[in-house]
């Protein structure tokens, strides 16, 4: 039974800080998608990760994905308060075509 | 474009009472899927339906039942709600398979709040 983990699941920075959010699943899997959260929002699509070593960036926001080690990361550099929401990392089992399993989420507040 | 369309907002039920959440996109997906979302929990799969006219189970089916009324419509019913079923309820819609299309993300709509006494 696949399952993800998120870490940390509360994060709170100081504006213009770097951070790394961690992703990991339990079993094989060979696609990763990040997602954001506001308060009382839906849910945003941030990044789609389909091949080992992908990395993806926007803005101060870079994912990588390394199959190998079943890890994801999320790296935010120079964070700003506009980055404040809830992060949530999905991935199907290999063969799934429908049960995306997430992870809990990491919560993050950014503090001038 | 409108995207997932969920209707209601919000809602207030009491206990045994049955309501039904409905789901629209028009994206012209095939996969429609429905979530839970409670806090500290991430969202659950409650259904999915990988196209019109299929249905399948997900991590937490109990209490609920869905249809797939047509490509673009799919609901979530709540025969009688408990409790326990106070979420946030989230419907999506994407392609499926190993192909472009399918590893696209899926799309979500804005939620619906129920709250049962």
């Amino acid at each position: 039974e696949l399952k993800v983990e998120q870490n940390p699941l509360f994060l709170s920075m100081q504006e213009g800080k770097n951070y790394t959010i961690y992703c990991n699943y339990s079993t094989t899997s060979d696609r990763l998608y990040w997602y954001r959260q506001d308060p009382g929002k839906s849910l945003e699509s941030l990044f789609v990760l389909l091949s080992n070593g992908a990395v993806k960036q926007e803005g101060r926001l870079m994912a990588s994905l390394d199959t190998k080690a079943r890890l994801s990361t999320l790296h935010i550099t120079a964070a700003v308060h506009d980055l404040s929401a809830t992060y949530f990392c999905a991935t199907y089992p290999r063969g799934s075509q429908g049960n995306l399993i997430f992870g809990k989420g990491t919560k993050l507040s950014v503090k001038p | 474009n409108a995207g997932v369309t969920q209707t209601p907002k919000f809602q207030v039920l009491k206990t045994g009472q049955s309501m039904t959440l409905q789901c629209a996109q028009d994206m012209n997906h095939n996969s429609m899927y429905w979530y839970r979302q409670d806090p500290g929990m991430g969202l659950r799969l409650i259904y999915y339906s990988a196209s019109e006219g299929t249905t399948d189970k997900g991590e937490v089916p109990n209490g609920y039942n869905v249809s797939r009324l047509n490509k673009r419509e799919f609901s979530l019913r709540l025969e009688s709600a408990a409790p326990s079923q106070t979420s946030v309820y989230f419907c999506a819609s994407s392609e499926l398979g190993q192909t472009r299309a399918g590893n696209q993300p899926q799309h979500f709509g804005d939620g619906t709040r129920l709250s049962i006494l």
